[in-house]
């Protein structure tokens, strides 16, 4: 089972909204991350959380917050958004934390901005 | 991010043709991955290289890590219209640990 699973499928919110984007995955993976997809354009990493600890945040704007509960949860907090937000937010999870590794996305949740 | 260089940017094709493209770098890197990405769907794996030289099929597709550990080739043989897509090279780097890059997509279309 190579499955991560992604919570809303579809979310459409105001500028003053908050909402949260939530990701699951069972395999015993370790790292999780979150990525930011434009149309025909390659995943843009945002946070990488390495055995529940956040490693990595490629410098993302505070109004996106993330969370990893415990190892199989990751959330994405989002709060005061703006239109150019608005893209496909992509769930993924790798094995290992070092190494030679591998990565398996989810479904994405497609994210509109008003 | 550092982004890898992908090509061909497009492909159109005709069923039955065989597929070739490939991702390079300026860094040597540890992995190569290969996606297939669906429109408003998240990316597939298709296939994983570790080693260079590796050479990895998957059904209809082939992949190889390349000897200078600095390019990826991913070939599909006979083509068919559920190839059409967007493929997504990917590679981590020696010594970052979990932090992996990605080529700029080159987009299939298969005219039956």
């Amino acid at each position: 089972d190579t499955e991560v699973t992604q919570t809303p499928k579809h979310l459409v919110m105001g500028m003053t909204n908050k909402k949260s984007l939530k990701c699951e995955q069972h395999m015993g993976h370790r790292a999780m991350y979150w990525y930011k997809q434009k149309a025909k354009k390659p995943p843009e990493l945002m946070f990488v959380y390495s055995y529940e600890k956040l490693s990595i945040n490629e410098s993302v704007p505070s109004r996106f917050s993330p969370e990893c509960p415990n190892s199989s949860l990751l959330n994405l907090h989002l709060h005061a958004l703006q239109p150019e937000d608005s893209a496909l937010y992509l769930c993924a999870s790798s094995p290992t934390s070092g190494g030679p590794d591998t990565q398996y996305f989810g479904p994405g949740t497609r994210l509109t901005v008003l | 991010g550092q982004q890898l260089n992908q090509s061909p940017q497009s492909m159109f094709i005709q069923e039955g043709e065989d597929v070739s493209m490939n991702c390079t770098s300026s860094s040597i890197f540890n992995t190569w991955l290969w996606y297939k990405q669906d429109p408003g769907e998240g990316p597939v794996l298709l296939i994983a290289l570790y080693k260079a030289g590796e050479l990895t099929s998957n059904g209809r597709l082939t992949a190889q890590f390349g000897i200078t550990r600095k390019d990826s080739f991913l070939n599909i043989s006979a083509s068919i219209p559920s190839d059409v897509g967007i493929y997504f090279c990917a590679g981590e780097p020696t010594n970052t640990g979990n932090q992996f890059y990605f080529g700029t997509g080159t987009s299939l279309t298969v005219i039956p």
